[in-house]
């Protein structure tokens, strides 16, 4: 079994659906991330989140500590949000553990 | 701009050949780190150095090997040794315990 399980694996949506993307964990973390990764390859960090919740723009992240879960949420979601979206915890020190990451298709 | 690049974008290898990534950043972030990516697999970490002229194997060493002569760069050596090096390669930078900045990614592919 994964440290770090991701769910569902892969996901279509019309554009402005409410999209969740879900996360669980095996370890005790310091910190989890949220990450996109685009069709060329590139990943940008989203969020890094400990505790409670983040709001940046459309995009919404929950953590639940003693559950071991995390929710990645869109709001109105469009075409441009289609990427693989990983989530990966920081267990000790800097390293991370990554997921096997989600695909969003969102269609117009 | 403050970032940090990988080059080539795309490589290719011989049988029996080494071949060096590169990666550079500009962020003066004291960690860096090399992940692989395969299709349908995680991220995992090669090696990840938290500070200059010293390093550390992550999960997946075997076959690789890197050098931190310099803050700004971290390169990856993939020897004749890694049987399977067809992979999708990514550096990233961080500060200590701070979020990690990633590079674009260097494609490998064997001939």
């Amino acid at each position: 079994k994964n440290e770090v399980e991701q769910s569902p694996q892969n996901l279509t949506a019309q554009e402005g659906e409410f999209i969740t993307i879900n996360c669980s964990y095996s370890v005790g973390i310091s910190a989890l991330h949220w990450l996109q990764q685009h069709p060329g390859g590139g990943i940008v960090s989203l969020f890094m989140l400990s505790s409670g919740k983040k709001k940046h723009g459309r995009l919404i992240a929950t953590i639940n500590i003693q559950e071991k879960h995390s929710s990645l949420h869109i709001t109105a979601s469009h075409p441009r949000d289609s990427a693989v979206y990983i989530c990966a915890v920081e267990a000790s020190g800097s390293r991370l553990t990554f997921g096997e990451g989600t695909q969003l298709t969102v269609n117009p | 701009d403050g970032g940090i690049t990988q080059s080539p974008k795309y490589l290719f290898r011989k049988e029996g050949q080494n071949v060096t990534l590169s990666c550079e950043q500009n962020l003066n972030h004291d960690a860096m780190y090399w992940y692989r990516q395969d299709p349908g697999q995680g991220l995992r970490l090669i090696y990840y150095s938290q500070i200059v002229n010293d390093f550390q194997k992550g999960d997946i060493a075997e076959g690789y090997s890197v050098s931190r002569e310099k803050k700004e760069s971290f390169p990856l050596t993939v020897t004749s040794a890694q049987k399977n090096p067809t992979a999708f390669y990514l550096c990233a930078s961080s500060r200590h315990l701070e979020t990690q900045y990633f590079g674009p990614g260097t494609r490998l592919l064997v001939l």
